[in-house]
C-alpha cells in the first residue's frame, strides 16, 4: 500500500533554531498538506499546497512557516526561528487531484508525523 | 462557534455496546465529510467518507444530514481494538482550493 514518508521521527532543537521538516508524498497525489498536533490537542491544518503554489493556509502558518517542492519528490515545512510553542506533532499528509464531483474523494493519507521538540 | 465541533467525550463503553458520535460544522458551503481515527501518538487514519444517503462499513455506519449540519457515526457491537480517538473530517471548498478542517475528536474506551 502506498504511504507518505516523514522525516526525521523526532527532532529536538534549541529555540531560535531553523528545523526542516521533510516528507514524501504519494506518488500520483497533486495535493500536499501540513498539519500539526500540539500533544493532547486537536489536529490543526497549516498549509495545503497544489501545483507548486500555496492553495491555502491557517493564521498560524505565519511568515516563520514556509513550504518547498525543492524536486519531484519532497515536500518540506521549514520553520525559520523556532519558539517553545511550536514544539508538536507535525503531520504531512498528500491527496489526489481535488473533485467537487467525487463526494467521498479528497481522502488525505497521513505520514507517521515528525515529534518536534523545542527547547 | 468552532467549524467543526464534536462531542468531547471520554465515551467508556463494555465490549458488545452500540455507540454513537456526534459532530456539526459551521460552514454550510462545506462539500465531502469523514471519519477519521486516531490512536495515541499515531496520525490519523480514515475510518470512512460520508455520504448524503448514509452508509455502512460493517459495524459502522455514518449518517450526513446538511440541512441540519450534523455528521453522525455510529459503532455496533463495540471491540477493544475500537479504543481510539475518532475524528470528524470536513472538507470545505472555495475558489483557488479547499481547507480540510478537522473536529477536535471524541475519546473512546472500550473494555471488557
Amino acid at each position: 500500500e502506498p504511504e507518505v514518508t516523514q522525516t526525521p521521527s523526532h527532532q529536538v532543537t534549541q529555540m531560535g533554531q531553523e528545523v526542516i521538516l521533510r516528507c514524501v508524498p504519494i506518488s500520483n497525489h497533486l495535493y500536499f498538506y501540513w498539519y500539526r498536533q500540539i500533544l493532547g490537542q486537536k489536529v490543526e491544518f497549516l498549509v495545503s499546497f497544489y501545483n507548486n503554489e500555496i492553495s491555502e493556509k491557517s493564521e498560524i502558518f505565519d511568515d516563520q512557516f514556509s513550504v518547498e517542492r525543492p524536486d519531484g519528490s519532497n515536500f518540506t515545512l521549514k520553520i525559520r526561528s523556532t519558539k517553545l510553542e511550536d514544539s508538536a506533532m507535525y503531520f504531512c499528509a498528500s491527496s489526489e487531484v481535488v473533485s467537487l464531483a467525487k463526494p467521498g474523494a479528497n481522502v488525505l493519507t497521513f505520514g507517521a508525523g515528525s515529534r518536534l521538540t523545542v527547547l | 462557534r468552532k467549524e467543526v465541533e464534536q462531542d468531547p467525550g471520554p465515551f467508556n463503553v463494555p465490549e458488545g455496546a452500540t455507540v454513537a458520535f456526534n459532530c456539526t460544522y459551521s460552514n454550510s458551503a462545506s462539500q465531502s465529510f469523514f471519519w477519521y481515527r486516531q490512536d495515541c501518538r499515531k496520525e490519523p487514519k480514515l475510518l470512512m467518507s460520508v455520504y448524503s444517503s448514509g452508509n455502512e462499513d460493517g459495524r459502522f455506519t455514518a449518517q450526513l444530514n446538511r440541512a441540519s449540519q450534523y455528521i453522525s457515526l455510529l459503532i455496533r457491537d463495540s471491540k477493544l481494538s475500537d479504543s481510539a480517538t475518532y475524528l470528524c473530517v470536513v472538507n470545505s471548498y472555495r475558489t483557488g482550493g479547499f481547507k480540510t478542517i478537522f473536529g477536535a475528536g471524541t475519546r473512546l474506551f472500550v473494555k471488557a
